[in-house]
C-alpha cells in the first residue's frame, strides 16, 4: 500500500535560514508528488507538484526515486513561510492522494 | 480554480446525534473527495463521490456511518451518523483537477462532538 512520512512534526528556523522539509514515500506505481500548504486560519492549497518542476515562492522540491523522498527546499526562509506543509502522493490511477502527517514550519524573525 | 464552500463552519454536537455538511462548488466536477482531519493528524480519505453511483468509501470507513450524496456535478452532503466524541474532527470536501491531478480544497467543517 502506499504510504506518505514525514519524520518531522515540528522544523523551526530563523528568518534567513535554509530549510528543508523532509518527505519520504512507499508506492509499487509510479509516483506522483505534490506539497501542500495551510497557512494560519486559511484553507489547504497546493504549493507545488514534482511533474511541473516549478519553483514557487522560493521552494523546489525534486523527486528521488533512489532514495523515495520529494523533500521541500527554500534556501532563505522567511517569516510569511510559517505553516503547516503536508507532502501527498498520487495513487489509483490519478484519483487518490495520501497525505503525510504534515510539518509545522516556524520561522522566527 | 473553483471555489468551493462547505456549510456549517463549524458545530458542535451531542452524542448520538448525526450531522450533515454541505459542499457547494462553482462549477461542475466530476470527482469530489470528503476527507477527515482529527486533531493533531494528517488527513485520511473517507469516501469519493460520483455522481450518479454510490460513494467509494476507504478502508476503516463505512456508508452506514458517513452516508455521502452526490445529488449533481456541484453539490454533495457528507453526514457524520450517530456521533460519538471520536468524530470530533475536521471534515474537507475537495475536488479533482483532472488535468492535473491536483486537488481542491474546500475551507472544512469543524465538527466538536460532546
Amino acid at each position: 500500500a502506499q504510504r506518505v512520512t514525514q519524520p518531522e512534526k515540528l522544523l523551526s528556523v530563523f528568518k534567513g535560514a535554509p530549510v528543508e522539509l523532509k518527505c519520504n514515500y512507499s508506492y509499487s506505481g509510479s509516483p506522483e508528488l505534490f506539497w501542500y500548504v495551510q497557512y494560519s486560519r486559511q484553507r489547504l492549497q497546493l504549493l507545488l507538484r514534482h511533474i511541473s518542476r516549478e519553483s514557487i515562492k522560493g521552494f523546489t522540491a525534486d523527486l528521488n526515486k533512489g532514495e523515495t523522498s520529494f523533500h521541500l527546499k527554500k534556501p532563505f526562509a522567511q517569516e510569511e513561510d510559517s505553516a503547516m506543509y503536508y507532502c501527498a502522493l498520487n495513487y489509483n490511477a490519478g484519483n487518490m492522494l495520501t497525505f503525510g502527517g504534515g510539518t509545522r514550519l516556524m520561522v522566527k524573525p | 480554480s473553483a471555489v468551493i464552500s462547505q456549510k456549517p463552519s463549524r458545530d458542535i454536537c451531542q452524542r448520538g446525534t448525526s450531522l450533515t455538511i454541505q459542499c457547494q462548488v462553482d462549477s461542475q466536477v466530476t470527482m469530489m473527495f470528503w476527507y477527515r482531519q482529527q486533531p493533531g493528524q494528517s488527513l485520511t480519505l473517507i469516501a469519493t463521490a460520483n455522481q450518479g453511483s454510490e460513494a467509494t468509501y476507504e478502508s476503516g470507513f463505512v456508508i452506514d456511518k458517513f452516508p455521502i450524496s452526490r445529488p449533481n456535478l456541484t453539490f454533495s452532503t457528507l453526514t457524520v451518523s450517530n456521533m460519538s466524541p471520536e468524530d470530533s474532527s475536521i471534515y474537507l470536501c475537495a475536488l479533482d483537477n483532472s488535468l492535473n491531478n491536483e486537488q481542491f480544497f474546500g475551507p472544512g467543517t469543524r465538527l466538536t462532538v460532546l
